[in-house]
């Protein structure tokens, strides 16, 4: 499969455990911000996203925190399966930047069954 | 509905050659936006175009270049490939431009250069 990043920090977690995937942004003029998830072969699947005037928003299984004070998003996947092993990856819009997504370096997240 | 399409799905060129990449968008999606991956950098922003127009530039080097078409369906070409391109060019759609706008990645095509 491809490989998207020889160095990437990973989680390992047991099947049904709840996972937290964290990440750091950078520009404080970001609005938009998305998690996507990465299988190995595949282009990158949109999971969930968050505007900056919310700091938390729940998805099917998914939830996403937003903290805008230290710059930080947080995915967190409750009951995790094995079909949630992927890279994961954070990316963020700058106001007026069209569809110009800034991506973060990526979570290996690993399931152990 | 079809997702994106990119092609080819893999390339093997020579240094100092060219090459060209194609991606069709989803049915209806507007903007077209290219991404290049490597181990390295990750992921990073080629370019955007909307209605056949770039909206958006990323930092990279005028050897990378690319256009939009009517239908939307996108190219992008790289001149003087060196060994330093080698990666995965990924092609992301969108209904509209603006934040807010889910992009759809395709597949990508993995670039060799040697």
């Amino acid at each position: 499969g491809e490989s998207v990043g020889l160095h990437l920090p990973t989680l390992s977690v047991q099947e049904g455990d709840n996972s937290i995937i964290n990440c750091a942004y950078s520009n404080s003029a970001s609005d938009y911000f998305i998690w996507y998830k990465q299988e190995s072969g595949k282009g990158p699947q949109f999971i969930i996203d968050i505007r900056s005037n919310m700091d938390k928003r729940q998805g099917q299984r998914v939830t996403v925190l937003l903290n805008k004070t230290v710059k930080h998003l947080s995915l967190q996947i409750a009951a995790t399966q094995p079909g949630d092993s992927a890279v994961y990856f954070c990316a963020e819009i700058p106001n007026n930047a069209g569809n110009m997504l800034t991506f973060g370096g990526g979570t290996r997240l690993m399931v152990k069954p | 509905k079809a997702g994106v399409t990119q092609t080819p799905r893999y390339l093997i060129k020579t240094r100092g050659q060219q090459v060209t990449l194609s991606c069709s968008p989803i049915s209806g999606h507007r903007s077209v936006s290219w991404y290049q991956q490597t181990p390295g950098q990750g992921l990073q922003f080629l370019f955007e175009y909307f209605s056949e127009t770039q909206r958006n530039k990323g930092n990279f080097p005028g050897r990378f270049s690319g256009r939009q078409f009517s239908n939307s369906r996108s190219e992008m070409n790289v001149s003087t490939l060196e060994l330093g391109d080698s990666a995965l060019y990924l092609c992301a759609s969108s209904p509209v431009q603006g934040a807010g706008s889910e992009a759809f990645f395709g597949q990508g095509t993995r670039l060799t250069v040697v």
